[in-house]
This record gives structure tokens, sequence and C-alpha cells, in this order.
């Protein structure tokens, strides 16, 4: 079954403590995104990833860091978590070009105290 | 002016009625367009592409105005599983979507 998985589903952590979430796809895509989505905002990009070791800031990456070491891979990482960084985070992908779809992962529900 | 614009709603409408969203995007040589469904908090899935020509798939037609840049999504005969959020989503010449705020479908009995 074609899916991306993102883990964990739900974190509740304190701030500046380091956390990653995981992000994997199974379908072989090229193109992968990190989104976070809050209310009234819609979902913003984060980063994205052309390509495996192609990562490119999207219009909200302050606070974050990713990393496209394997094609199926693409965690995305917060060195020092911040209150403003609690949101509701999407990993996608797709193939890169034309009408494609793109598929989300579930998504991940972050608290930071 | 945001990139992709829509109307929040909530609307509210009763079963078997047809509604309608508009969405206005700023960007006129964007050349794809989408209408993804978010059901409450969940991941966005895709419901159709938006062609110049307009396509429909079962109850729900999309259309794209190029000249007004808007495009809209129309849902007959509403169900109850209709509720939801629906994204317009521009595809930019870049390959970057760009997703609008969403309208809120709430389906009543």
């Amino acid at each position: 079954e074609a899916q991306v998985t993102q883990n964990p589903r739900y974190l509740i952590t304190v701030t500046g403590k380091k956390l990653t979430v995981t992000c994997s796809q199974n379908m072989n895509h090229e193109y992968m995104s990190w989104y976070r989505q809050d209310p009234g905002l819609g979902l913003r990009q984060i980063y994205y990833s052309m390509n495996v070791e192609v990562t490119d800031k999207g219009d909200v990456p302050e606070g974050y860091k990713v990393s496209r070491k394997e094609k199926r891979n693409f965690p995305l990482i917060l060195e020092s978590p911040s209150p403003n960084q609690t949101s509701l985070y999407f990993c996608a992908s797709r193939d890169y070009g034309g009408q494609e779809t793109q598929y989300f992962g579930p998504g991940t529900r972050l608290l930071v105290l | 002016r945001k990139e992709v614009e829509q109307d929040p709603g909530p609307f509210n409408v009763p079963e078997g009625a047809t509604v309608a969203f508009n969405c206005t995007y700023s960007n006129s040589a964007s050349q794809s367009f989408f209408w993804y469904r978010q059901d409450c908090r969940k991941e966005p899935k895709l419901l159709m592409s938006v062609y110049s020509s307009g396509n429909e798939d079962g109850r729900f037609t999309a259309q794209l105005n190029r000249a007004s840049q808007y495009i809209s999504l129309l849902i007959r005969d509403s169900k109850l599983s209709d509720s939801a959020t629906y994204l317009c989503v521009e595809r930019n010449q870049g390959g970057k979507l760009i997703f609008g705020q969403g309208t809120e479908l709430s389906v009543k009995p």
C-alpha cells in the first residue's frame, strides 16, 4: 500500500529539548516536503527536498532542520523547540512534475511547553 | 494579498443541497490547480485536479477561469459524509504547491 508514515503522531515536550520527527514514504518519490498547519494560517511549507542530498527552505524554515540521506526518509529536526512551534505537522511526498498527486502523512501533533 | 484565497466559511447546508466554493489565485502564470479534502485535523487528500476545460467526478465539478483567476468546486446532492474542509491548491511554475486556508463545509441532516 502506497503510504507516507510519520512518527511520533503525538508529542509533548519542553522548550529547548531537541526532537526529531521521522517521515518515510514507500512510493520512490523524489519530492518530499514538511508543512505545519495552524488555525487561520493554513498549510505552510517548512522545508522541501527534490532528491537525495538536495534540500531547500520553504516559507517558514526558522527553527527547523531537515536531511535527505536516503530517498525514502526525510526527518524534521527541531534543535531547540520553542512554544511557537506548537503545531500540527505534515510530511508529504510526490513525483516531481506534471499533475501528480501529493500524498500526506497522518500528521504529528506537537505541543512545546 | 495572499497567493491563494478562499472563503473560510463555514458553509452550513442541508443534505441534498448544492454548494459551490470559489478560490482566487494571484499568479497568472500558474498552470495546475487542485482541490484537496481534509477531514477534521487529518491529512489532506486529493479530491480532484482542475483542468482548463473543467472536469466532473460524480457529484463534484471543478472549473478553472483563467481570465478572472479563480477556480471553483461544485458539490451536488450533498451528503453528510461531504462535511470536511476543502483546500484550494495552486502549483506554481517551480513546482511548489501553494495551499489556501480551506473552506469548511458542514452538511446537516
